[in-house]
Formats: structure tokens, sequence, C-alpha cells
């Protein structure tokens, strides 16, 4: 039974590019959470999605967007990249939106150059 | 607005001995619930132990016990018999009773084990 995978598992880009981060939640999993979580610190929420709508969203601003699909795997887009974006983006899944577990994937390294 | 506090960057510990990790939080809901996770330095984060802010009893999980004291806001995390394989970054985090899994994670805490 596979996990949560998330694609790439590294990436660099450079100041005002866009960049587009995949998640395929656990099987059997319908919601999935995004999460930025920059060196020496804990994650912070972005947004979650649950039938393919945004149900809840952290402090983040516009340029961060998202998508799920219905397949339920998701997608994190970040637009007009900074510097300060660089940080490791991880992606959970649970069982519904209110699941007491949420399984993490192992994370997409954003560098920003 | 929920927050978490983990005050202890570092912590050492001898293989086979008990250690504990400070969680203070803070929230104005009557409902939540309080989480700890391991993230190796492969990134993933693993879930270890859930504890309800209604429940009665600390929770447990294998080697992993929350000692859970309401009234001092407090959440620790007790590993015992630490194995090396403990070697990680410990995060505590909460969500509010909404229903949402939206966790607010603490700055964590590294656990170094030594043979």
């Amino acid at each position: 039974d596979a996990g949560v995978t998330q694609s790439p598992t590294h990436l660099i880009k450079t100041r005002g590019q866009q960049v587009t981060l995949r998640c395929s939640p656990k099987s059997g999993h319908d919601t999935v959470s995004w999460y930025q979580q920059a060196l020496g610190q804990g994650p912070q929420f972005i947004f979650q999605y649950y039938e393919e709508e945004e149900r809840q969203r952290g402090n983040f601003p516009d340029r961060f967007s998202g998508h799920q699909f219905p397949n339920y795997s998701s997608e994190l887009n970040v637009n007009a990249l900074l510097l300060g974006d660089s940080a490791l983006y991880l992606c959970a899944s649970s069982l519904g939106p209110g699941d007491t577990e949420a399984f993490f994937g192992q994370g997409t390294r954003l560098t920003v150059v | 607005a929920q927050k978490i506090t983990q005050t202890q960057p570092g912590m050492f510990v001898q293989e086979k001995e008990a250690v504990t990790l400070d969680c203070t939080y803070d929230t104005s809901d009557p409902s939540y619930g309080l989480f700890w996770y391991k993230q190796p330095s492969s990134g993933e984060m693993i879930f270890l132990i859930y504890q309800g802010s209604y429940d009665q009893q600390n929770a447990t999980e294998g080697r992993y016990s929350l000692n859970f004291q309401k009234a001092r806001k407090s959440a620790n995390l007790v590993i015992s018999a630490s194995q090396l394989g403990d070697s990680a970054m410990y995060f505590c985090a909460m969500r509010d009773g909404t229903g949402f899994q939206k966790l607010v994670f603490g700055t964590g805490t590294r656990l170094l084990v030594s043979p």
C-alpha cells in the first residue's frame, strides 16, 4: 500500500518563476493538506483540499494556490517566487478533513535562487 | 489563536533510558487535539501519538506516552527505552475543534540518542 507520494523531491527555481508541486494521497484518503517548513522551523499550514475545493487556508498570500483532482491527488502552485519561498513543502493526506491521523509525504525541497 | 511552544532545542539521552520532550500549548477552544510527530532526516513527518482534550486518560502507543496536564496546558512526550533509531526531530502540534485537519506546529526538539 503506497503512502503519500510527492514529486519532485528537489527543485531549484529562479526568483519570479512559477512552480507546481504534486501530491498523491495515501490509498483511500480523500483530503489533502499542504504545509511549508522553512529551515529550522515547524511546518506551517498553507491550505486543505476536500471534495476538490479549498476548505481552509492559512496565512499565505494569493501567490500560493492549489487544486485537487477527482482522483484526490493535489497540486500546489506558487507564482512569482521569492527567495523566502525556499522551504520543504509537505503534503499530508487523511480520511476526511477531520480525521485524527494525517499521513505525510517526504516533501519537496524547493530552493529559490 | 493557537500556539505551541517547545522550549528544548535539543535533548540528549543514552540508549535504553527514558526521555521527556516538553510541549506547552495555548488555545481558547474547549475542544482541541494534540499530536506528536517524528521527523527523521528524510523529511517525512511520522505520526506518533494523539490526545484529545476530552480524553480522560493519557494516550499511550507502544514506547510513546503523552503526559497530558490540561490545567497546565502541557502535553509532554515520554519515550521509554530509547533506541538509536529514535534520533530525529520531534514536533508537537495541535488542531482546534472545528473538525478540520489544520495543524499548528511548534519549533521542534532535536533528540540525539547515544550508544
